[in-house]
This record gives structure tokens, C-alpha cells and sequence, in this order.
């Protein structure tokens, strides 16, 4: 079976850190792109980074660059994101997705997420 | 950046009724970075349109999608009672190199 299974989160101060990991299993890891997904308390969708299958290309939204890090390990079939400087706006549901392979764009496999509190 | 905007905001239907959801782009979207997510409550999403109008393994052919350009759509020709869910377009901007997802449509039965 496919699967993504996320940990990792929890209540942190702001200015605080997190690393979140994600498990895959259930097909090939490094023959796919990742990203990290999150969705705030009664929001919508917001795509936060990606990483191409060799973490070679990273990518993040504006919204967390220069304070959060993807990266990932093929061996382990795992995939990280290292947030730093944490603030109030970064509390959400943190879902890792698999990446659709080149031409098309879209994400197929996601895991259930893991929640992320920031809060003084 | 390109924005995504869905309409209705919610849209209350009855089981057996025709679905129609809205996706435009604040500017022109390639449709091979076009897809449809379906969310239910403490679920994750779902993927159920890629393309613009292919259907993901497993989605009943109930599901639909369409369009190209700016303007895409999301048809469910029948609801089922499953069916009552948040909708949420997404694309993928090549020069930018990220996801942008629509703020969703609520599907609620009527």
C-alpha cells in the first residue's frame, strides 16, 4: 500500500523550532518529487515546499523562506522539514504529498499530516 | 503569482443534482498543471482531476473537469451523499516553481 506517515509536530513557543519527518513506503521514493502541504484552523491549502527526487532543486513558498528547510533521504524513504523562527501564522495541519512526475503538476499521495502549534 | 479564484464560495445542492465549481486564473494556466483536490472533514485531500480533465485512479466517472486558458471547471453530474465535501483548484507555475491552490468551494447538501 502507498503511504505517507508524517510526525514530528507539536507545541512550540514563537521563535521556536520543529523538524517534522515524513515516512514513505509503498513505492519507489526516489523516483518521485515531495512537498510539504499545510492547512491552518478552518482555512484553505497552502503549498509551503518542495524538493525534486535527489533533493538537488528545492523550492518554498514566500511565505516561509529563509526560515524553514526541506530536505530528504532516500535511503531512509523519509522526507524533513526543518522550521525555524516559528511564528504565530505557522500554526496549521503540515501534510507531506507525493509530486506527479514531468509534464504534469499535482500532488497523488498524501499523508493524514501532523499538527503544528505555535503559541506564547 | 497567479491566483486562483473558486465560485461559488458554497454551493448547497441536493443528492441526485448536478454539480458545477469554477476555478479562474488571474492569468493563463498551463492545463497540464491544472488538477482538483476533494476534502473532507479530518481528512487529507484527495486527488481527483489532473490535466484539467483527467480522472485520478479510482474516481468515479460522476467527476469531470474542463477547460483551458484561465477558465476551469469541476462537474459532478450526479451528487452522491459522499460527494459533500471542500473542492480546492490547484496549478503549478513553471517559472515560479510553486503550488497555488484556490481559497475552495464547500459542497453542502441543501
Amino acid at each position: 500500500e502507498v503511504q505517507l506517515v508524517e510526525s514530528g509536530g507539536g507545541v512550540v513557543r514563537p521563535g521556536g523550532s520543529l523538524r517534522l519527518s515524513c515516512a514513505a513506503s509503498g513505492f519507489t521514493f526516489d523516483d518521485y518529487g515531495m512537498s510539504w502541504v499545510r492547512q491552518a484552523p478552518g482555512k484553505g491549502l497552502e503549498w509551503v515546499s518542495g524538493i525534486n527526487w535527489n533533493g538537488g532543486s528545492t523550492d518554498y513558498a514566500d511565505s516561509v523562506k529563509g526560515r524553514f528547510t526541506i530536505s530528504r533521504d532516500n535511503a531512509k524513504n523519509s522526507l524533513y522539514l526543518q522550521m525555524n523562527s516559528l511564528r504565530v501564522e505557522d500554526t496549521a495541519f503540515y501534510h507531506c504529498a507525493r509530486d506527479s512526475n514531468f509534464p504534469f503538476h499535482y500532488m497523488d499521495v498524501w499523508g493524514k499530516g501532523t499538527t503544528v502549534t505555535v503559541s506564547s | 503569482e497567479i491566483v486562483l479564484t473558486q465560485s461559488p464560495g458554497t454551493l448547497s445542492l441536493s443528492p441526485g443534482e448536478r454539480a458545477t465549481l469554477s476555478c479562474r486564473a488571474s492569468q493563463s494556466v498551463s492545463s497540464s498543471s491544472l488538477a482538483w483536490y476533494q476534502q473532507k472533514p479530518g481528512q487529507a485531500p484527495r486527488l481527483l482531476i489532473y490535466g484539467a480533465s483527467s480522472r485520478a485512479t479510482g474516481i468515479p466517472d460522476r467527476f469531470s473537469g474542463s477547460g483551458s486558458g484561465t477558465d476551469f471547471t469541476l462537474t459532478i453530474s450526479r451528487l452522491e451523499p459522499e460527494d459533500f465535501a471542500v473542492y480546492y483548484c490547484q496549478q503549478y507555475g513553471r517559472s515560479s516553481r510553486m503550488y497555488t491552490f484556490g481559497q475552495g468551494t464547500k459542497l453542502e447538501i441543501k
